[in-house]
């Protein structure tokens, strides 16, 4: 079945650098989307990707599909303390498919 | 705005014992979602439901039923309890390819 991988696991910043978060399936997909949790919460959705080579921009934050379809990426440019948390890609392969969640990376924002 | 909402949030059950969860959307959405999560372990499907009436198995179904009797509904049931099922259980519903949104989840422990 379908696999979406995400790495890495666990990453740990300094206040004001960069974090990247990479996201890999073993199909093509249709679309992909990035959801963030908060310690505690559940999660919540920031932006969906649908087209090759798309990249979206929310503030700091950048999203990028590949070419391919098939893997993925989530820059936050100077994090800060607010940015703590699960940050999750989630992809399916087409309408009727489920959306398939990698592991997830846990981002700690150190002051 | 109601959302997803789940119940209950929180439960303790011994090994054996059964129990349903439930999740209630009102926002007219096709597809519902079961998810457990794990430390480490990011979402991992149970079941999910492409409409009403419909059910089918995700990557961990086993030890778990579904029905979806009412559009609105999703109810997850444990028959028969085990420790191994102890685990935050998030369910999710969406409009087809979009995105996705989370209830906030029931924390079950099975002693």
């Amino acid at each position: 079945g379908q696999q979406v991988m995400q790495i890495p696991q666990y990453q740990h910043v300094q206040e004001g650098e960069d974090f990247t978060t990479y996201c890999n399936s073993s199909t093509t997909l249709s679309n992909i989307q990035w959801y963030k949790q908060r310690p505690g919460g559940h999660p919540v959705f920031l932006i969906q990707l649908v087209k090759s080579g798309e990249v979206k921009k929310q503030k700091r934050l950048t999203f990028q599909f590949g070419e391919a379809k098939k893997n993925s990426s989530l820059h936050i440019t100077a994090t800060q303390t607010t940015d703590v948390g699960t940050y999750f890609c989630a992809g399916s392969n087409s309408g009727n498919t489920p959306l398939v969640f990698g592991k997830g990376t846990r981002l700690s924002v150190i002051a | 705005n109601a959302g997803v909402t789940q119940t209950p949030k929180f439960r303790v059950l011994k090994t054996g014992q059964s129990m349903t969860l439930l999740c209630a959307q009102d926002m007219n959405h096709e597809y519902m979602y079961w998810y457990r999560q794990d430390p480490g372990m990011g979402l991992r499907l149970i079941h999910y439901s492409v409409g009403e009436g419909t059910t089918a198995k995700g990557e961990v179904p086993d030890g778990y039923n579904v029905s979806r009797l009412k559009k609105q509904n999703f109810l997850l049931g444990l028959e028969s309890a085990a420790p191994s099922q102890t685990s935050v259980y998030f369910c999710a519903s969406s409009s087809w390819t979009a995105e996705a949104f989370f209830g906030q989840g029931t924390r079950l422990t099975v002693v």
